[in-house]
């Protein structure tokens, strides 16, 4: 069964909206979740490093007030993208590691399909 | 900069056929090498991984070869089947945990 959930798998939203993603860790807790971006045919570009009871970390050329990280919990990390626009339309997924390190225990979420109009 | 590239978008085989999937890779220093397997629509499956100091390693229908000399991965899959019509990424991993993913390759199984 599913290790790492996505919530929703799909949305669709107005520019200027802020859509909030959900990632969650079903079976083990996760003090780093990871979140993805993949624009259609392409590969998955790692957006930021999602820290439970600290600030997240963004990858270079990610604006951090746009993309709003939230490690709530141990089994819980949210992405608000916000006031989106057209060009935010992608594959939005998360991926949880098991503190073993492997990347076979590395879990990755469904994705969540972002289209803007 | 760092990248980890594919040499070829698509990969079309015969059902029954072995196919051979390629990735190189730019960071020398790198020592942790990961091929997942992504359907349409859905999230990357692990599918195998090796280390720097193993240049092969094989697991249920599916081989990892790594050449450091060259900088050169590659997947290999016995007898593939249409259920293995996906793209297959190669994948670098830092110490940190953060994956950095190549261009990736489309396989397509011919029935």
């Amino acid at each position: 069964g599913a290790v790492v959930s996505q919530h929703p798998s799909w949305v669709i939203c107005k520019s200027g909206t802020s859509v909030k993603i959900e990632c969650r860790s079903l079976d083990f807790q996760a003090t780093t979740m990871f979140w993805y971006r993949q624009f259609p045919k392409q590969s998955l570009m790692l957006m930021a490093t999602s820290n439970e009871g600290s600030k997240a970390t963004y990858e270079q050329g990610v604006e951090k007030d746009k993309f709003l990280i939230n490690h709530a919990s141990l089994t819980l990390s949210t992405l608000t993208v916000t006031s989106a626009h057209p060009e935010d339309s992608s594959f939005y997924i998360c991926s949880a590691p098991r503190p073993s390190g492997l990347a076979e225990e590395q879990y990755f979420g469904p994705g969540t399909r972002l289209t803007v109009t | 900069g760092e990248s980890v590239g594919l040499h070829l978008p698509t990969l079309s085989v015969q059902e029954g056929d072995n196919s051979i999937i390629n990735c190189a890779y730019s960071n020398s220093a790198s020592d942790y090498f990961i091929w997942y397997k992504q359907e349409s629509g859905k999230g990357p499956q692990f599918i195998i991984d090796i280390r720097s100091n193993m240049d092969k390693r094989q697991g249920q229908r599916v081989t990892v070869l790594l050449n450091k000399t060259v900088k050169h991965l590659s997947l290999q899959i016995a007898a593939t089947q249409p259920g293995d019509s996906a793209v297959y990424f190669c994948a670098e991993n830092a110490n940190t945990g953060k994956l950095i993913f190549g261009q990736g390759t489309t396989l397509q199984v011919k029935p």
